[in-house]
């Protein structure tokens, strides 16, 4: 079944440790995203991408990095991660001339201790 | 900075009835779209109305855009137990922008 899959489902991390949260789409969709949705803030856009090989900043990037090495992949890296990056975390994707749908994964619910 | 705001922040109705959510946002859009959230669950699109549109219709959803006012309404006509969820409003601004979405409305059908 074509669409976005994340992985993990859900994880515990301790504060200070690298954590990198997976997302992979089948729909050769060139345009990705990363959302933290937090109660009472909404969703909040972390980093995209535009197409593979290019990535930009969102709203709410520091202490977080992404890579876009082809067109499927989009993984989301927290290099120390610190308590305030607990939330849940979805990998969103959207088709190249559409008007910006945007098609989302399950979600990754991440608590940092 | 959060371009779009729902209102109600909760509603809660019979199933049968209409519900009516709104947004409202602070700068010219390019188009205005509508998801829905099952809790615990990812997003999924439900409808796009452009910014020269004015009203929209997709089954027993309606939407409706008024830019002079720069607001918009969700109708979900004949509302029923599966339409429990959260609706969100997300604008776009354009091609160097990005869609900023609202905090959400939380709709309970009870049966």
């Amino acid at each position: 079944i074509a669409g976005i899959t994340q992985a993990p489902t859900s994880q515990i991390l301790a504060a200070g440790r690298r954590m990198t949260l997976r997302c992979t789409q089948d729909m050769r969709h060139n345009a990705m995203y990363w959302y933290r949705q937090d109660l009472g803030l909404g969703l909040r856009l972390i980093h995209y991408s535009n197409t593979a090989g290019t990535t930009g900043k969102g709203e709410v990037p520091d202490g977080y990095s992404v890579s876009r090495a082809n067109t499927d992949d989009f993984p989301l890296t927290l290099a120390s991660a610190v308590p305030s990056q607990t939330s849940v975390y979805f990998c969103a994707s959207s088709p190249e001339g559409s008007y910006n749908e945007q098609f989302f994964g399950p979600g990754t619910r991440l608590t940092v201790l | 900075s959060q371009q779009g705001e729902e209102d109600p922040q909760a509603l809660s109705i019979q199933e049968g009835e209409n519900a009516t959510m709104n947004c409202s946002y602070k700068t010219s859009i390019n188009n205005l779209q509508w998801y829905r959230q099952n809790s615990g669950r990812g997003l999924v699109h439900l409808i796009l109305i452009r910014s020269n549109e004015r009203e929209k219709h997709s089954g027993r959803l309606r939407v409706t855009l008024d830019t002079s006012k720069k607001s918009s309404s969700l109708l979900i006509t004949a509302s029923r137990a599966a339409d429990t969820a959260s609706y969100f409003c997300a604008t776009d601004r354009g091609s160097n922008y990005k869609l900023t979405f609202g905090k959400g409305t939380l709709l309970t059908v009870n049966p």
